[in-house]
């Protein structure tokens, strides 16, 4: 079972909305990265945080952004929402370093209607 | 073009078969290479990870990279029906912060 949990599972926004996404890392991982995975696409990187800093960001726009907190759960919020940001939104953590052994939670299935 | 190439599939097997994926990168500067498995509804699921070329197994996976053609292949041996699934390869730098992703094949391996 995954050590990454994600809240919610499901949201339904309207366009011009804002949303906040949260995720809670697995135990002793201090790095983590959020994703975008639209439909019958790959993960897509947004940006990573670690040590509560912002450590690299994917072509995403400035209304995208992010928190990682001391004890490195994150939140990731987007503002003012298009239909084009509906997608599953995926939090990866892990121990920092070269190891690219990511795990992944569940995501959040995000609509903007 | 884009950084890594996989082909969506959908591929269908019987039980029993044999499978093979795969993907080609375009940047050399990729040095880590994985595979993940995402179950409908999940987040992908860290299967394989390697970051030299070769073989490398883990019961019945099997992935494999070549990093002079700059390709990357996963076998499965021994297909169950468990394992209908997507599969995306990932590669990642030396050094780097992001993973970048294929767009997934769409396995179904049926009884």
């Amino acid at each position: 079972e995954t050590g990454v949990t994600q809240s919610p599972t499901h949201l339904i926004k309207t366009r011009g909305q804002q949303v906040t996404l949260r995720c809670s890392s697995q135990s002793g991982h201090n790095t983590v990265s959020w994703y975008q995975q639209a439909l019958g696409q790959g993960p897509q990187f947004i940006f990573q945080y670690y040590r509560e800093e912002e450590n690299g960001r994917g072509n995403f726009p400035p209304r995208f952004s992010g928190l990682q907190f001391p004890n490195y759960s994150s939140e990731l919020n987007v503002n003012a929402l298009e239909l084009d940001d509906s997608a599953l939104y995926l939090c990866a953590s892990n121990g920092g370093g070269l190891n690219y052994g990511y795990t992944f939670g569940s995501g959040t299935r995000l609509t903007v209607v | 073009q884009k950084e890594v190439e996989q082909d969506p599939g959908p591929l269908s097997v019987p039980e029993g078969a044999i499978v093979s994926l795969n993907c080609t990168y375009s940047n050399s500067a990729f040095q880590y290479f994985m595979w993940y498995r995402q179950y409908s509804r999940k987040g992908p699921e860290l299967l394989m990870y390697t970051y030299s070329s070769g073989n490398k197994e883990d019961g019945r996976f099997t992935a494999q990279v070549d990093k002079s053609s700059k390709y990357i292949s996963l076998f499965i041996r021994d297909s169950q029906p468990s394992d209908s699934a997507t599969y995306l390869c990932a590669v990642g730098r030396r050094g780097g912060n992001k993973l970048t992703f294929g767009t997934g094949t769409q396995l179904k391996v049926e009884l």
